[in-house]
């Protein structure tokens, strides 16, 4: 079973849509979670982070965790052309370091 | 733009050769962690450095070693390349006083292995 976990996709989505992205993990003690979107041939750029049960929402994008089910999950409304990218799910399990584990992302296409 | 820089931008190397990739983090971060994404995958933990000591490694041979200087700027190490070894390397920066000890990547260097 991998650490981190996610549709790879693609996930196609008309403009203005709702975007739904979904990532499971195993270790249940993980502290941190993190949404990354990474464009292609770019690098991964922070976009959530969230440590608390429930919701979290910055401009256009909500993330939803739920440690008892291990799943953390990002909302992006209104969805754009130039939403379209990659998206990956990180955790920072627990103890030790600052290692982050990262899906293998899934990838969003929003179609005008 | 996150503040950290990384160099070269591309690099082509033959199997065998040896490289060295180098990152500086964003002001005021005094962790640098090294990551290793192939085409298709998330990246992948390499080692992160804090205070100048390797403090965690992931799962790579020790062909692959590090260095941090007193002013947190870093360099990543690669004895003997193998073709695997072909990928995308990115540095991330980080504070752990924060509360999520967010992690923030420089633009990466593309490294070719023929």
């Amino acid at each position: 079973q991998k650490e981190v976990e996610q549709n790879s996709g693609p996930l196609s989505v008309p403009e203005g849509a709702i975007a739904s992205l979904n990532c499971t993990y195993s270790d249940r003690g993980s502290q941190s979670f993190f949404w990354y979107r990474q464009y292609s041939g770019k690098s991964p750029e922070l976009i959530m982070s969230i440590y608390s049960n429930g919701d979290k929402e910055d401009g256009r994008f909500t993330a939803q965790l739920n440690k008892a089910s291990q799943y953390v999950s990002l909302l992006i409304r209104d969805s754009q052309p130039s939403d379209s990218a990659t998206y990956l799910c990180a955790v920072r399990l627990s103890g030790g370091y600052n290692k982050l584990i990262f899906g293998a992302g899934t990838r969003l296409a929003v179609h005008p | 733009e996150t503040g950290v820089t990384q160099s070269p931008t591309h690099l082509i190397k033959t199997r065998g050769q040896q490289v060295t990739l180098r990152c500086s983090s964003q002001s005021g971060h005094n962790t640098v962690s090294w990551y290793q994404q192939a085409l298709g995958q998330g990246p992948q933990f390499i080692f992160q450095y804090y205070r100048e000591e390797e403090n965690g490694r992931g799962n790579f041979p020790p062909r692959f070693s590090g260095l941090q200087f007193p002013n947190y700027s870093s360099e990543l190490n690669v004895n003997a390349l193998e073709l695997d070894d072909s990928a995308l390397y990115l540095c991330a920066s980080s504070f752990p006083g924060t509360r999520n000890n967010e992690q923030f990547f420089g633009p990466g260097t593309r490294l070719t292995v023929l």
